[in-house]
């Protein structure tokens, strides 16, 4: 089964910039969607295919994806970004999820 | 707007069943795909599951550790997507979420329906 990789946790300063990454085997030839979980509430969705924003979602976050890193990127990190982030990809039929990485700021 | 919400969670005793429901507004039911995506407590997303549209085949997909014990049916009549969960184990304590699904990825989530298996 395919496995995707995520650190534990992530800091940033505030206002700083914040890169979580999400490893997998050939990563980069699949679409990456990014998930934002606050706590106790329900997961959103901030990136999709990659590096596409829905439609409310600051300009402050973005995506990239090469190889075998997909990487999440918030600049101008702000204590309302302080939540767990999870990449997933689609895998066959079967939605995966990295394990998620809670991102701090300090 | 669309909204998902879901009902059914509670507390059940190991080797039970529990029936969730998901109810959604605001999309054309019809043609979407809804999946079931659960977090254990203190833990990550792990998907469930997932209902196709009929005009997309109508398939449904299940993650391997529920395969055999949860049965993912929709009610295009009602909008609704129905987990029917059998042979419960401890270890599928959890928040249940339904979610909108573009094949890839998950748009719109509900706010969660929580399942206890403990006796």
């Amino acid at each position: 089964s395919y496995e995707l990789t995520q650190p534990l946790s992530v800091s940033v300063a505030l206002g700083q910039t914040a890169k979580i990454t999400c490893g997998g085997n050939k990563i980069g030839a699949k679409s990456v969607h990014w998930y934002q979980q606050r706590p106790g509430q329900a997961p959103v969705l901030v990136i999709y295919r990659d590096n596409f924003r829905p439609s409310g979602i600051p300009e402050r976050f973005s995506g990239s994806n090469s190889e075998n890193t997909a990487t999440l990127t918030i600049s101008s990190a702000q204590v309302g970004d302080e939540a767990d982030y999870y990449c997933q990809v689609l895998a066959g039929s079967t939605a995966v999820f990295g394990g998620g990485s809670k991102l701090t700021v300090l | 707007e669309i909204h998902l919400v879901e009902s059914g969670g509670g507390l059940v005793k190991p080797g039970g069943s529990l029936r969730l429901s998901c109810a959604v507004s605001g999309l054309t039911f019809t043609n979407a795909w809804i999946s079931w995506v659960r977090q254990a407590p203190g833990k990550g997303l792990e998907w469930v599951g997932r209902s196709k549209s009929k005009t997309d085949g109508g398939t449904i997909d299940y993650a391997a550790p529920v395969k055999g014990r949860f049965i993912i049916s929709r009610d295009d009549s009602k909008s609704t997507v129905d987990l029917q969960m059998y042979s419960l184990k401890s270890e599928d304590t959890a928040v249940y979420y339904c979610a909108s699904d573009y094949g890839d990825y998950l748009d719109d989530w509900g706010q969660g329906t929580l399942v206890t298996v403990s006796s």
